[in-house]
């Protein structure tokens, strides 16, 4: 079975540009979560989705956007990059909202110059 | 404000050696506590996960073990093999698997 796949896998922007983000979850999941994971450190929480409906938002400002699709595929929208949004961006998915466990893809290595 | 503090930030141990990573938390909410593993260029992977009413929980060569009066937890890795080399993460939640709050992150290397 495909596990979550996240798309670019790599990806070089310039401050102050846009980037969008793309994740497919696991056959059969609903909910879908964004982290963001800075060299060094554990992931942060960004967002939750379940049945195309913002569950959850973490303390990121609004330049970082989201949204769920009826296929439940999900996009991560990142408007005025800055220096300090270079991570790897992580989503990971899950059957239901609140009582299974998530499962992660290998992100998107978002660099910015 | 870091809601979970995870020490030490590296770990080597040799082969069949007992690595033990501490946690410690504050938010008395949280109510699932997961550790995870991630493998260089891979995303984190569910290792294994204890609620604050359990002290201890093991799974195959992995031991969590819980305090809740210190809010305190910590994994160990029964003899240790070189393929658990890796960065390992504790973790909190409130309420289940979602909306997940790492701490900053174990290297562990595991000599031959």
């Amino acid at each position: 079975d495909a596990g979550v796949t996240q798309s670019p896998t790599h990806l070089i922007k310039t401050r102050g540009q846009q980037v969008t983000l793309r994740c497919s979850p696991i056959s059969g999941h609903k909910s879908v979560s964004w982290y963001q994971q800075v060299l060094g450190q554990g992931p942060q929480f960004i967002f939750q989705y379940y049945e195309k409906e913002e569950r959850g938002r973490g303390n990121f400002p609004d330049r970082f956007s989201a949204r769920q699709f009826p296929n439940y595929s999900s996009e991560l929208n990142v408007n005025a990059l800055l220096l300090g949004d270079s991570a790897l961006y992580l989503c990971a998915s899950s059957t239901t909202g609140f009582n299974q466990p998530q499962h992660f893809g290998d992100g998107t290595r978002l660099s910015i110059l | 404000q870091q809601q979970v503090k995870q020490s030490p930030q590296s770990l080597i141990v040799q082969k069949g050696g007992i690595p033990i990573i501490n946690c410690a938390y504050e938010n008395t909410a949280f109510d699932y506590f997961p550790w995870y593993q991630q493998f260089p260029g891979k995303g984190p992977a569910l290792l294994i996960a204890i609620r604050p009413d359990v002290s201890e929980k093991k799974e195959g060569r992995f031991t969590i073990s819980f305090n809740k009066s210190a809010k305190q937890f910590s994994l160990h890795i029964m003899d240790s093999q070189p393929g658990d080399s890796a960065t390992y993460f504790c973790a909190a939640s409130i309420g289940g698997y979602q909306k997940v709050t790492f701490g900053i992150g174990t290297k562990l290397q595991v000599i031959p």
